[in-house]
């Protein structure tokens, strides 16, 4: 079983919708959650921290439930720009990185 | 502030020849650390530098890849002989705090 396990997708969703993407985890320890961001042939960049609590900026809600190791990423009223391929990211002694979600937002 | 520089973009190289690849870090970021990426894959941890010193590199294939922080700013990756599977994106990153990283925009290497 891989430590940091997403649906790879991909998801097709029309402009406007809400999509959500769950990421599942297996050290029960672990200790920091992210997910981050990587459009096609570039770089991944940090798209929002995770905290025990949840939280929200802007049309993107991180959740994180540890009883059930996973995490999870909504985003409200999809832009064509948000697609991109969301990357897991799980903590412990180092980072931990899934494979991937792509998302492909169409008009 | 400049991001973290790699160099070079681009490599394409015959198996069993030597390769490296340079990465200069953000100003100030004591953290670098070198990833793997495959097609289709999230990035993988090569090896984890605190400043000079090596302190993760569990997951470096030492039989031929092989790396270096001299000063704790500059990191050189270095692999020899290369094989075809080797072939992949090599990602830098460095992190002022040891969470938040910021990745430069890699070395894409094909090994024919």
């Amino acid at each position: 079983r891989k430590e940091v396990e997403q649906d790879p997708g991909p998801f097709n969703v029309p402009e406007g919708a809400t999509v959500a993407f769950n990421c599942t985890y297996s050290n029960s320890a672990s200790q920091s959650f992210f997910w981050y961001r990587q459009d096609c042939r570039k770089e991944p960049k940090l798209l929002m921290s995770v905290y025990s609590s949840g939280n929200e900026d802007g049309r993107f809600t991180a959740q994180l439930n540890r009883a059930s190791q996973y995490i999870s990423l909504l985003i409200r009223d999809s832009k064509l720009s948000d697609s991109a391929t969301y990357l897991c990211v799980v903590t412990h002694t180092d980072m931990r990185f899934g494979a991937g979600t792509r998302l492909t937002v169409k008009p | 502030e400049a991001g973290v520089v790699q160099s070079p973009r681009y490599k394409i190289i015959e198996k069993k020849q030597p390769v490296a690849f340079w990465c200069n870090p953000i100003s100030g970021h004591n953290t670098l650390y070198w990833y793997l990426q495959n097609l289709g894959q999230g990035p993988e941890l090569l090896i984890r530098y605190e400043n000079e010193e090596a302190v993760d590199d569990s997951q470096l294939p030492k039989d031929r890849f092989s790396a270096e922080r001299l000063k704790g700013v500059d990191s050189t990756l270095k692999i020899q002989p290369a094989e075809l599977g080797d072939s992949a994106v090599y990602l830098c990153a460095s992190s002022l705090d040891g969470y938040e990283q910021y990745f430069g925009p890699g070395t894409r290497l094909t090994v024919t």
